[in-house]
């Protein structure tokens, strides 16, 4: 079974421009989710979508924004690129399941790199 | 808000010693998912344990074991007989959100160094 895959893996852009991530869930998968981790702020939530639905979002200003298709494979757009938003971006995958009494864990790919110059 | 605090911002441990890395968590929910993850340099985040709020037992995955203390709010990774490539950061994570929903919130993590 083929794990998280992220698309591309390093990228340089530079301030203004905007780009554009890919991510490929596990087979079945419904929902995939994305984070921005970076040196000073760690790891935090950008949002979320299941069945090609934003079901949860972060707090970034309104540049990051994402979809889902019907493959539920997904995208991350952020414009106007900035300095800061240097980072690794990881997306991960979960099957859709009631988690409460069980775990429906969270599986990651390996991470776009984005450098912003 | 949800909380996750790792106060360790890095250790140094002898190979094949034990080596617990610590976790408290703050949450009004009475049902929560703590989970640990690797992260090797090569930057996927790599899935080691979970502990449910209602598991009554202390999860264990082969050489890692979580020491689930809920009423002190503490989910401290055990990790047995430390290997060269146990060197990583590790990151403690809480599912946030209704049932379905997928947000982890992190901890600050703790990098690991296994010395031969």
């Amino acid at each position: 079974k083929a794990g998280v895959t992220q698309t591309p893996r390093y990228l340089i852009k530079t301030r203004g421009q905007q780009v554009t991530l890919s991510c490929s869930p596990i087979s079945g998968h419904r929902s995939v989710s994305w984070y921005q981790q970076t040196p000073g702020q760690g790891l935090q939530f950008l949002f979320e979508y299941f069945s090609e639905t934003q079901r949860n979002k972060g707090n970034f200003p309104g540049r990051f924004s994402g979809r889902q298709f019907s493959n539920s494979r997904s995208e991350m757009n952020v414009s106007t690129l900035e300095l800061g938003d240097s980072a690794l971006y990881l997306c991960a995958s979960s099957p859709q399941g009631n988690w409460i009494r069980g775990n429906t864990e969270a599986f990651f790919g390996q991470g776009t790199r984005l450098t912003v110059v | 808000a949800q909380k996750i605090t790792q106060t360790q911002p890095g250790m140094f441990v002898q190979e094949k010693e034990a080596v617990t890395l610590d976790c408290t968590y703050d949450t009004s929910d009475q049902s929560y998912g703590l989970f640990w993850y690797k992260q090797p340099s090569s930057g996927e985040m790599i899935f080691l344990i979970y502990q449910g709020s209602y598991d009554e037992q202390n999860a264990t995955e082969g050489r890692y074991s979580l020491n689930f203390q809920k009423a002190r709010k503490s989910a401290n990774l055990v990790i047995s007989a430390s290997q060269l490539g146990d060197s990583a950061m590790y990151f403690c994570a809480m599912r946030e959100g209704p049932q379905g929903a997928q947000k982890l919130v992190f901890g600050q993590g703790t990098r690991l160094t296994i010395n031969p």
